[in-house]
């Protein structure tokens, strides 16, 4: 059972460039979120999927898109990545339905963007 | 909207002593769950401990417990005889029940510093 994963954990891009950042989950849950973690902040969302077949925008969505491929996966896509999106970035997974579950960090992406 | 209070970026504790890290919360809600999340070196988001709103007893996980003040909107935690393996960032976070829509999410304060003397 390896709970959440991700892939790469670390990337280097020049600016413009694009990627995409996996994740997956094991659990059979049916949410899923992408968050970004900034020196000095908190993390912060990006994107979640309450289920599968739906995405919804978190707090920082610009600059993002995401697919939820299926109930096991969401990714997280840079279309043109900008020095500001350098950053460490969290894919998490909750079951949902119960308002007390919790919520499943991955390991981390660190990205940075020159 | 709500936010989330962290007012201590940085603490030191010794060995085997205690330690409290505070974290204040901004919501008009009546039903909701806050966390503590652990985050050492290796950057894994670690859940430590989890308040229910509704419920009036403190939570307690081992060394962890836990001050819920819920008309302050205060949410500590007390870490008892801390360990050198203590030493992290420390988050405190807030979630909506799921009753009204909410999809779950949190939200995070900035995190505090822990740092364990040997």
């Amino acid at each position: 059972n390896a709970g959440v994963t991700q892939t790469p954990k670390f990337q280097v891009l020049k600016t413009g460039q694009s990627m995409t950042l996996q994740c997956a989950q094991d659990m059979n849950h049916n949410s899923m979120y992408w968050y970004r973690q900034d020196p000095g902040m908190g993390l912060r969302l990006i994107y979640y999927s309450a289920s599968e077949g739906t995405t919804d925008k978190g707090e920082v969505p610009n600059g993002y898109n995401v697919s939820r491929l299926n109930k096991r996966e969401f990714s997280l896509r840079l279309e043109s990545a900008a020095p500001s999106q350098t950053s460490v970035y969290f894919c998490a997974s909750r079951r949902g339905g119960r308002a007390t579950d919790t919520q499943y960090f991955g390991p981390g992406t660190r990205l940075t963007v020159l | 909207a709500q936010t989330v209070t962290q007012s201590q970026p940085e603490m030191s504790v010794q060995e085997a002593e205690t330690v409290t890290l505070s974290c204040t919360y901004d919501t008009s809600e009546s039903d909701y769950y806050l966390f503590w999340y652990k985050q050492p070196p290796s950057r894994q988001m670690i859940l430590v401990i989890r308040q229910e709103a509704y419920k009036q007893q403190n939570a307690t996980e081992n060394r962890f417990s836990v001050n819920f003040q819920k008309a302050a909107k205060s949410f500590s935690l007390k870490i008892s005889d801390s360990q050198l393996g203590d030493a992290a960032m420390y988050f405190c976070a807030y979630r909506r029940s799921n009753y009204g829509g909410s999809q779950g999410n949190l939200i995070f304060g900035k995190g505090t510093k822990l740092s364990v003397k040997p």
